[in-house]
């Protein structure tokens, strides 16, 4: 089944404590994003990637780290969390060329708390 | 900077309407367009994407109609049911970049 997965769906954690959301497809496609979803201020990109080794800044990259070693993957790095990053988060990917270049796909989310 | 506007912010219909959403984007020079479904809780579902040389997609008992000139987006949802209700997002990339910007979605809830 063509997918995008997210893990973990859920984290709790503290100020200040490194983590990795990890982000996978199978679609083989080349563009791969993360986003936050907060009340209020709607989806907003974090990074995005349009291949491998090459990723860039959305609009709210702050405090988030990316890399793309791998076509499939994308993890989400926050070395430093702060309470203000307590979000929900989606990952997406899609194809970068053709007829359906950039129809988004995304994960089912990770919801992040920061105490 | 391009900027994605969705009206009404919630709706509430009796099962069977046929309704529209709206959507209008500041910066016409547009790569494509993309609606969503997003319940609860939830990710978002793909509903229709709409590239900047087309006019209109339709899926089902929904249509999107694109005006590139006039920055704007409709989606329209014939025949109404209960498990239409959800929020519904527009999501626009531009020309210039490879960013994707969304709008705050239409809280839909169709009332048997």
């Amino acid at each position: 089944e063509a997918q995008v997965t997210q893990n973990p769906r859920y984290l709790i954690t503290v100020t200040g404590k490194k983590l990795t959301v990890t982000c996978s497809q199978n679609m083989n496609h080349e563009y791969m994003s993360w986003y936050r979803q907060d009340p209020g201020l709607g989806l907003r990109q974090i990074y995005y990637s349009m291949n491998v080794e090459v990723t860039d800044k959305g609009d709210v990259p702050e405090g988030y780290k990316v890399s793309r070693k791998e076509k499939r993957n994308f993890p989400l790095i926050l070395e430093s969390p702060s309470p203000n990053q307590t979000s929900l988060y989606f990952c997406a990917s899609s194809l970068s060329e053709g007829e359906s270049s950039y129809e988004q796909y995304f994960g089912p989310g990770t919801r992040l708390t920061v105490t | 900077k391009q900027e994605v506007t969705q009206i009404p912010a919630a709706l509430s219909v009796p099962e069977g309407e046929n309704l529209v959403l709206n959507c209008s984007f500041t910066d016409s020079a547009i790569y494509n367009l993309q609606w969503f479904r997003q319940d609860p809780g939830k990710g978002l579902t793909s509903l229709l994407l709409i590239q900047s040389s087309q006019r209109e997609q339709t899926s089902g008992r929904l249509n999107a109609s694109l005006d590139k000139s006039s920055g704007r987006s409709t989606l329209y949802i014939a025949a109404s049911q209960p498990g239409d209700s959800a929020t519904y997002l527009c999501a626009v990339r531009s020309d210039n970049t490879d960013k994707l910007i969304f709008g705050t979605g239409t809280r839909l809830q169709v009332f048997p």
